[in-house]
């Protein structure tokens, strides 16, 4: 069974770091992109970016470009997203999901999400 | 940048009647990488349509999607009361590669 288990909720306050991830599990961790997709408040799904952690090959959306950092360890089946500096509109959901398709397009699987909190 | 537009915004129906959500984008979605996502309170979105019209493993038929270029569709033949949700199209594309529709509600009526 595929399964993707995301890391616990996080309370943070402005200016500090964080990093969540995304373990992997039931499937070839390797052959198969991972992205993340953040969910603020009432609001709608955003792309950040997308991993293969086989070559850790990287692709971020240019809205989130220089905002995070996407990375994977594939001797533990892990993707992780971090920030070096929070602000409060960082405040959100935040998934993992595996990307599928011969050109990996649609996100077959979703982790549980990741609540971040950042406040003073 | 291709721009996904959902319409309507909020869609008010009863169990038991027909759904018909619109997706529309501003350039033409290469080869039909459009896949739709259904959404529950406190939930990740699941996956419902990929390719337009594909199901995935374990969804209802009464869940179909279709349409190409700018112009897809997903319908939900007879509402169950498990349906109401919001619902998300998304795209890949070459720049900046994936995004979302700002999503329909599906609220009971």
């Amino acid at each position: 069974e595929v399964q993707l288990v995301q890391s616990g909720a996080e309370v943070k306050k402005p200016g500090e770091s964080l990093k969540i991830s995304c373990k992997g599990s039931g499937y070839s961790f390797t052959s198969y992109w991972i992205g993340w997709v953040r969910q603020m408040p009432g609001k709608g799904l955003e792309w950040m970016g997308i991993i293969y952690p086989g070559d850790s090959d990287t692709r971020y959306s240019p809205s989130f470009q220089g905002q995070v950092t996407i990375s994977a360890d594939k001797s533990i089946s892990t993707a992780y997203l971090q920030w070096s500096s929070l602000k409060a509109s960082d405040t959100a959901m935040y998934y993992c999901a595996r990307l599928n398709g011969v050109v990996p397009y649609y996100f077959d699987y979703w982790g549980q999400g990741t609540l971040v909190t950042v406040s003073s | 940048e291709i721009v996904l537009t959902q319409s309507p915004g909020t869609l008010s129906l009863s169990p038991g009647e027909r759904a018909t959500l619109s997706c529309r984008a501003s350039q033409s979605v290469s080869s039909s990488y459009l896949a739709w996502y259904q959404q529950k309170p406190g939930q990740a979105p699941r996956l419902l349509i990929y390719g337009a019209s594909s199901r995935a493993t374990g969804i209802p038929d009464r869940f179909s999607g279709s349409g190409s270029g700018t112009d897809f569709t997903l319908t939900i033949s007879r509402l169950e009361p498990e349906d109401f949700a919001v619902y998300y199209c998304q795209q890949y594309g070459s720049s900046p590669g994936i995004t979302f529709g700002q999503g329909t509600r599906l609220e009971i009526k």
